[in-house]
């Protein structure tokens, strides 16, 4: 059973450009978490999605930023117009949905750079 | 204030060192979690646990529900044991992040 993906790991935009990072849940899971670091400081949560719904958006910047998770597919983390605050590390969580719901596993995350 | 909080911030040991990596939390949570850093940034899950105990190789994780404490342990420790560990209490689906723990482990 994979883990979770996410893709690329290593992704370098220029400043105004858009990023878009993806995650693929293990299989069997419907609830996918975005959380972001920020260089020298911790895991903060962004967002919290299940299929084609948004959960919890509450740590999400209010502009530039969106997260879908479509019925089929990956869930994409997009940051529009990107300035170089948002270099930093993005990790994306799922777990099942069912059972314990704090039973998240961690993809290997994506690291922004904006130059 | 944090609600999770880890100590010790920073830990330096001798190889074959025991390690004692602390966590205590300040809000109910159903889950705690052990997270391991890597130098390159990625992340591993270690533990997931709700009371008790776990142990995975060199690795144990015990959880006291009641004094709201958890503890992470590495017995025989090694330079590749050199990481950021992260406490992470679970509950209702939301994670509280603690600042982590920078393990290094000299030869």
């Amino acid at each position: 059973n994979a883990g979770v993906m996410q893709n690329p790991r290593h992704l370098v935009r220029r400043r105004g450009q858009e990023a878009r990072l993806r995650c693929s849940p293990m299989k069997g899971h419907s609830h996918v978490y975005w959380y972001r670091q920020l260089p020298e400081e911790g895991l903060k949560f962004m967002v919290y999605l299940q299929k084609e719904n948004i959960i919890d958006e509450s740590g999400m910047p209010k502009e530039r930023f969106s997260a879908e998770f479509p019925k089929e597919g990956p869930s994409i983390l997009r940051i529009q117009q990107v300035v170089r605050g948002d270099s930093a590390a993005y990790f994306c969580a799922s777990s099942p949905g069912t059972g314990a719901p704090d039973e998240q596993y961690f993809g290997p995350g994506t690291r922004l750079t904006v130059t | 204030k944090n609600e999770v909080e880890q100590s010790p911030q920073n830990l330096t040991a001798q190889e074959g060192e025991f390690i004692t990596i602390n966590c205590s939390y300040s809000v109910g949570i159903s889950a705690l979690h052990w997270l391991q850093q890597h130098p390159g940034g990625g992340i591993v899950s270690l533990f997931m646990l709700s009371s008790g105990k776990k142990k995975h190789g060199r690795l144990i994780a015990t959880i006291n529900i009641q004094e709201k404490h958890s503890s992470l342990h590495i017995t025989a420790s090694h330079p590749r044991d050199s990481a950021v560990y992260i406490c992470v209490g679970g509950s209702q689906g939301n994670l509280i992040f603690g600042k982590g723990t920078k393990l290094s482990v000299k030869p």
